[in-house]
């Protein structure tokens, strides 16, 4: 039973435009999301994270959007550059933060130049 | 200020043997966790360790054990390797301090089982 699920595989995106990445869980006890990025031989690296009591976070060309009564969130980044390319995953956890992290399987994302 | 560092970066075992995986964790941090991440999937958490307990188990069996010493760093073994064990191996470091915690991953052991 996958309780964190990123529906796309991959996705293109022209450098310059927005990228959407979208995420779906289905614990609610789930309050606090994190978006981490993995480039290939590397850990995952934290990029943004939301708790449960807000519905937006932003840092710098990065925001996350959560709703919690569609039990979704999305990784929004704008304007896209071709050093975002890479793998990147959306994780949830109980107890802000501290209790294991439920991973998705990811999203490949792509920057074409 | 040091990132989370794991060694080595890649290991070949066989069948049956046993090993053991290292991590120091972030400056300051005093909670490590271990992830599996098989290829095409996300990480899977294996344990955690805080002040040197295991502080909470995943779904993986005992033959998955760590250590965590008393500057934080740590150890996964894994005893009886089998062919499925092939994966990379993340382990995470936190504080655990209030409000939120955010886990910061080192550069991962890749283990391929023969």
């Amino acid at each position: 039973d996958q309780q964190v699920k990123q529906n796309s595989p991959s996705l293109s995106v022209q450098e310059g435009r927005i990228s959407i990445l979208n995420c779906d869980y289905t614990n609610s006890m789930f309050d606090y999301f994190l978006w981490y990025k993995k480039y290939p031989a590397e850990g995952p690296t934290f990029l943004i994270s939301i708790s449960s009591i807000k519905d937006k976070n932003e840092d710098g060309r990065f925001t996350v959007f959560l709703n919690k009564s569609a039990k979704h969130l999305s990784l929004h980044i704008v304007p896209s550059q071709p050093g975002d390319s890479a793998v990147y995953f959306c994780a949830a956890s109980r107890n802000s933060g501290n209790t294991p992290l439920v991973f998705g399987k990811g999203t490949r994302l792509s920057v074409i130049a | 200020e040091t990132g989370v560092t794991q060694s080595p970066t890649h290991l070949i075992k066989t069948r049956g043997q046993q090993v053991t995986l290292r991590c120091s964790s972030q400056s300051g941090h005093n909670t490590v966790s271990w992830y599996q991440q098989a290829l095409g999937q996300g990480p899977q958490f294996i344990f955690q360790y805080y002040r040197e307990e295991e502080n909470g188990r995943g779904n993986f069996p005992p033959r998955f054990s760590g250590l965590q010493f008393p500057n934080y760093s740590s150890e996964l073994n894994v005893n009886a390797l089998e062919l499925d064990d092939s994966a990379l191996y993340l382990c995470a470091s936190s504080t655990r301090t209030a409000p939120r915690d955010t886990q910061y991953f080192g550069p991962g052991t890749r283990l391929t089982v023969l």
